[in-house]
């Protein structure tokens, strides 16, 4: 199955300002999906990131509070822009991918525990 | 659309055996996952029914119903390590390979 670094694994931030979030994937993949899991919580799709077009947002979530890079097949950002105290979440990204006895299946990073104060 | 629906908590005994259901309505079946989530961590993976019945996976079973819409997550000779967050998850029909997640049953292993 793919492996996935993800970093920050936790942050610490001012409301107001931006954190970016970073996913580097040791295979090529079509799609990467990034996830919010508020506390308590399960996981939320936030959008489906594209090498090469502009991601797609589930409803909810819009590009200017968290837009999306994807420069090539292995890597993508996250940025959390103008954050408050409500924005204290992890935030997970995760790839499609080969699974054993599972054909394909979905692999997460180790995740972003982010805590805006 | 879809939904999914499992119990928030469960509580079971060292050694013992537990269920965990999920059932769900989708308009498109393709497949459904289990996950474990400890606190703080990442969701790994557990197990991939696509077709009805019982797959094991040493202390672990996971069984579907597709004609009910429901699955459980079985676990045998349960370990203290074994408190986590299960979740259960299908993947959107039609919508590009994203997952849909159930709320997570909260798993406490008690001695």
């Amino acid at each position: 199955s793919a492996v996935i670094s993800q970093k920050p694994s936790r942050d610490i931030c001012q409301r107001g300002t931006s954190l970016t979030i970073q996913c580097q994937v040791d295979s090529q993949v079509t799609m990467m999906f990034w996830y919010r899991q508020q506390p308590g919580q399960s996981l939320t799709l936030i959008a489906t990131a594209n090498q090469g077009s502009e991601a797609t947002y589930e409803s909810g979530f819009v590009i200017d509070k968290f837009p999306i890079s994807r420069p090539n097949l292995t890597f993508s950002t996250l940025t959390v822009s103008n954050m408050s105290p409500e924005d204290s979440s992890i935030y997970l990204c995760s790839v499609e991918s080969p699974l054993p006895r599972a054909g394909y299946g979905y692999t997460f990073g180790s995740g972003t525990r982010l805590t805006v104060v | 659309g879809q939904n999914i629906d499992q119990p928030t908590e469960m509580t079971a005994t060292e050694g013992a055996i537990v269920q965990i259901n999920c059932t769900y309505q989708t308009s498109g079946f393709n497949g459904l996952f289990w996950y474990q989530q400890h606190a703080g961590e990442a969701p790994t993976f557990l197990s991939y029914n696509v077709l009805d019945g019982l797959e094991e996976k040493g202390r672990f079973s996971s069984f579907l119903s597709r004609s009910k819409g429901y699955s459980y997550l079985l676990l045998k000779e349960l370990q203290m390590k074994d408190s986590a967050s299960y979740l259960c998850a299908v993947p959107g029909y039609n919508q590009g390979g994203k997952l849909i997640f159930g709320q997570g049953t909260e798993l406490s292993v008690k001695p």
